[in-house]
């Protein structure tokens, strides 16, 4: 069965701290890993990642994926309130679809 | 820039009714879906549809239906609402293009059933 893993569930941390997201998969066809993030409204899109070892970067956030292990990593840096949400992670499985399996998210609390 | 429109931010309906969500996007996808998402529980495909008049199941197709006659258009329908389909539904599209999958989500119904 396909599945996606997130940890933690839940994060609380201070302004100015580092965090890391963790995201495992397990799913067949696999193609690609996308990361969102939510707050009171729909996902917000992040990253795609594709292939293995290539960090992509936005700002404070960043993100690696490894292919030979199965994982992500999502790392924020001087985290800001602003930065409390929930972050979704998702294998995009091949085909023609393109169909998705999230992970239940890590929600995360960043205090002043 | 990508729009993901869908008709009701806010339902309420009674047990029993029957429920259409809207979805519409403006960018010529070939895919849609729909999702509900629960405290917990994270997003769970409920269909997609890959072209006009196709659809797919997803994880969880109990108790409800598609329809998608136009490109543009994917609507989610609940034949007779139950309190378990209270929810958030969001809907989604993402083009064929095999190297660039992200999608692009609507605002999300909230829906009541009392």
């Amino acid at each position: 069965e396909d599945k996606v893993v997130q940890s933690p569930l839940s994060l609380v941390v201070h302004e100015g701290d580092t965090v890391t997201l963790n995201c495992s998969y397990e799913v067949t066809n696999f193609r690609s890993l996308l990361w969102y993030k939510q707050e009171k409204k729909a996902p917000t899109f992040l990253f795609m990642l594709t292939s293995s070892g290539i960090e992509k970067k936005s700002g404070r956030l960043s993100s690696i994926l490894d292919k030979k292990e199965l994982f992500s990593i999502l790392n924020i840096t001087a985290t800001q309130t602003g930065d409390s949400a929930v972050y979704l992670c998702a294998a995009v499985l091949g085909g023609s679809q393109g169909n998705l399996i999230f992970g239940k998210g890590t929600k995360l609390s960043v205090k002043p | 820039d990508v729009k993901v429109t869908q008709s009701s931010r806010y339902l309420v309906k009674r047990t029993g009714e029957k429920v259409f969500l809207e979805c519409v996007q403006d960018m010529d996808h070939e895919n849609m879906f729909w999702y509900r998402q629960d405290p917990g529980l994270g997003l769970r495909l409920i269909y997609f549809s890959y072209d006009v008049k196709m659809k797919e199941k997803g994880d969880i197709p109990e108790g409800y239906s598609v329809s998608r006659e136009k490109k543009e258009r994917f609507s989610l329908i609940l034949e007779s609402a139950s309190t378990n389909q209270t929810s958030m539904y969001l809907c989604a599209s993402s083009g064929a293009d095999l190297s660039y999958n992200e999608q692009f989500f609507g605002p999300g119904t909230r829906l009541t059933v009392l």
